[in-house]
């Protein structure tokens, strides 16, 4: 099982700055990751696929970068609807795993 | 509209067994696979098993295999996914979330509002 570890564990941000959340997988994943969002009582939603194409939908203050065993995703300048909990996500191999979350919270 | 809707919150006593269903509205619902993902309260997501809507296959996570079943009626664009033996460790959110129609991609672009499950005597 591919182990995915999310950093930091909370982060606190000003709005209007930018954040940086990154993931580790323990094996390569080439770019099969993704990133979601997800609010308080809400389902995640999908934010980035293949580690760098955005969904549907998704600002583009939302980036994502990497490949193999590193990945980050990058929020340009923080609005207010942006403090949540992401998650990434990899499916190279069975079974599919997620990250512990990373807790984007307010300054 | 497009969205997944699933069943009403549920209370269950340890051993028994679970059934969630995830309704499908406003595209083609033998064209994605369905997967099933649980979360408990304050947790991360762990990934159950998904679905071929087309055809019925079906993967399953190891740790769930012998314990869980999913299934589909395509006469009424709805999924399950059954449960047995349930402990308390079954108390958590269940989503069902569709798998994105991209080639090579098993990311999930809707998810269903999740259904809460609480085992208890």
């Amino acid at each position: 099982e591919i182990l995915m570890t999310q950093s930091p564990a909370t982060l606190s941000v000003s709005p209007g700055v930018r954040a940086t959340l990154s993931c580790r997988a323990s094996q390569s994943v080439s770019s099969k990751s993704a990133w979601y969002q997800q609010k308080p009582g809400q389902a995640p939603r999908l934010l980035i696929y293949d580690a760098s194409t955005r969904a549907t939908g998704i600002p583009a203050r939302f980036s994502g970068s990497g490949s193999g065993t590193e990945f980050t995703l990058t929020i340009s300048s923080l609005q207010p609807e942006d403090f949540a909990v992401y998650y990434c996500q990899q499916y190279a191999n069975w079974p599919l795993t997620f990250g512990g979350g990373t807790k984007v919270e307010i300054k | 509209q497009v969205q997944l809707v699933q069943s009403g919150a549920e209370v269950k006593a340890p051993g028994v067994s679970l059934k969630v269903s995830c309704k499908a509205s406003g595209y083609t619902f033998t064209a994605h696979f369905i997967h099933w993902v649980r979360q408990a309260p304050g947790q991360g997501l762990e990934w159950m098993g998904r679905i071929n809507c087309k055809n019925g296959d079906t993967d399953y996570a190891q740790q769930f295999q012998g314990r869980v079943t999913m299934t589909r009626d395509t006469s009424i664009n709805t999924a399950y996914m059954e449960l047995n033996r349930l402990t308390s460790d079954d108390t958590v959110t269940y989503y069902c979330a569709r798998e994105i129609l991209v080639v090579g991609s098993t990311a999930y672009d809707m998810w269903g509002q999740g259904t809460l499950v609480t085992v208890s005597s």
